[in-house]
């Protein structure tokens, strides 16, 4: 699979547990925010995403939190498990512009 | 639906050597995109196309890199002459719109420069 850099922050949590993952944001005129899955091998992919009038959202285990006033974003994903383990990216968007991605989380989940 | 499509999946080429990526966008996606991530940096934007016109290329890092859409279908990226800091794995991804949506991702290409 894909090799990751050595200094990719590693969040690591039991099976079961909620899993909170952090991302600060560049630009404060982004009005359209991503969270990207990305597998050993594979491309990143979509798993919720959020317009900068909104604060919160909802899916299917996962949440994602907006803070404008200090530009983070979290993805909460609960009940985490063995399949979860990826690296996660956060993405923003201007419009007109194109996705910048941060510098991605790798998520271990322990058995 | 079929996916983004890549290929390669992998490439091992000598520093000097030319190399052509091809991505197969989802069909009916008049948004292409190439992403790299480069020595396990961030994913950073290339180029973007709206069928088979260049909407912005503004992160093509120099001359030596090339993309085509002709006919607004597949794209290729070439890469001529290849250097050691090209290496990396290069993402092509596609979309129905582009304000608002999520791309979706091909599983990329992982070009080895040596």
């Amino acid at each position: 699979g894909e090799s990751v850099g050595l200094h990719l922050p590693t969040l690591s949590v039991q099976e079961g547990d909620n899993s909170i993952i952090n991302c600060a944001y560049s630009n404060s005129a982004s009005d359209y925010f991503i969270w990207y899955k990305q597998e050993s091998g594979k491309g990143p992919q979509f798993i919720i995403d959020i317009r900068s009038n909104m604060d919160k959202r909802q899916g299917q285990r996962v949440t994602v939190l907006l803070n404008k006033t200090v530009k983070h974003l979290s993805l909460q994903i609960a009940a985490t498990q063995p399949g979860d383990s990826a690296v996660y990216f956060c993405a923003e968007k201007n419009y007109g512009q194109n996705f910048v991605f941060g510098p991605g989380t790798r998520l271990s989940v322990l058995p | 639906e079929a996916g983004v499509t890549q290929f390669p999946s992998h490439s091992v080429i000598e520093k000097g050597q030319t190399v052509t990526l091809r991505c197969d966008p989802i069909s009916g996606h008049d948004n292409l995109y190439w992403y790299r991530r480069v020595m396990g940096k961030e994913i950073k934007f290339l180029l973007h196309f709206v069928k088979e016109s260049k909407q912005d290329e503004s992160g093509m890092p120099n001359n030596r890199f090339l993309a085509e859409r002709t006919g607004g279908t597949y794209s290729t990226l070439k890469v001529q002459p290849a250097e050691l800091e090209d290496s990396g794995v290069y993402f092509c991804a596609s979309s129905q719109m582009d304000i608002g949506y999520g791309y979706t991702f091909g599983s990329g290409t992982r070009l080895t420069v040596v």
